[in-house]
């Protein structure tokens, strides 16, 4: 069965930087295309990036673009999110989905449980 | 950038039917998608191009479009189906994708 398992979230000073990690498994890895999506406190959702199956494609929400930087080893059935400059409103449980790489369809059919990263001083 | 916009809350008494909508200029363009969050779990798929099911999800749960307004149906509702219910489309190009609000489902 599909698994998908974060990891890599804790308490951060405004500033600082973090490193996220999803494992995948359960299904091949490298066919899909991959993203996280995040979740403050008591809130709603919110995207923060994508990445395609070869890595070769990328986006950012605005919110995070020129800190955040989404990546992947196809090799090791992982995806990572390098997390710089942190924000007290990045603060968030931050979770790994997978997308079906079906051309004009995006969205997200299995979510990992979530890590949360706290950015406070 | 573009929006989606949900009702805040919804109530219904069990075995009634709720209706949930989401609203947003690029609906007409793009599919809409559909997630349940039960309290302290993740996003559950429970529609996909406005309309499909995933397997696993019980037949009470519908979708329906129509220009820029997309609704997700639960007919005869149970108490199991209380949770926040969240639309996402994507931007025109696929750049960007984008979640609704989010509406919490009170089951009475």
């Amino acid at each position: 069965q599909v698994q998908l398992v974060e990891s890599g979230g804790g308490l951060v000073k405004p500033g600082g930087s973090l490193r996220l990690s999803c494992a995948a498994s359960g299904f091949t890895f490298s066919d899909y295309y991959m993203s996280w999506i995040r979740q403050a406190p008591g809130k709603g959702l919110e995207w923060v990036s994508y990445i395609s199956s070869s890595g070769s494609t990328i986006y950012y929400a605005g919110s995070v673009k020129g800190r955040f930087t989404i990546s992947r080893d196809n090799a090791k059935n992982s995806l990572y999110l390098q997390m710089n400059s942190l924000r007290a409103e990045d603060t968030a449980v931050y979770y790994c989905a997978r997308r079906p790489t079906v051309a004009l369809l995006y969205y997200f059919d299995y979510w990992g449980q979530g890590t949360l990263v706290t950015v406070s001083s | 950038s573009f929006e989606l916009t949900q009702p805040p809350s919804v109530s219904v008494s069990p075995g009634q039917t709720a209706r949930i909508t989401c609203s947003g200029d690029a609906l007409p363009k793009q599919y809409a998608y559909w997630y349940q969050q039960k309290s302290g779990q993740a996003p559950v798929l429970v529609i996909y191009k406005d309309s499909e099911r995933p397997s696993g999800i019980p037949e009470r749960f519908s979708g329906s479009s129509s220009g820029t307004t997309v609704t997700l149906t639960i007919s005869g509702v149970q108490a199991e189906d209380e949770a926040d219910y969240y639309c996402q489309s994507a931007d025109s190009s696929g750049t960007y994708v984008v979640f609704g609000g989010g509406t919490n489902l009170t089951v009475l």
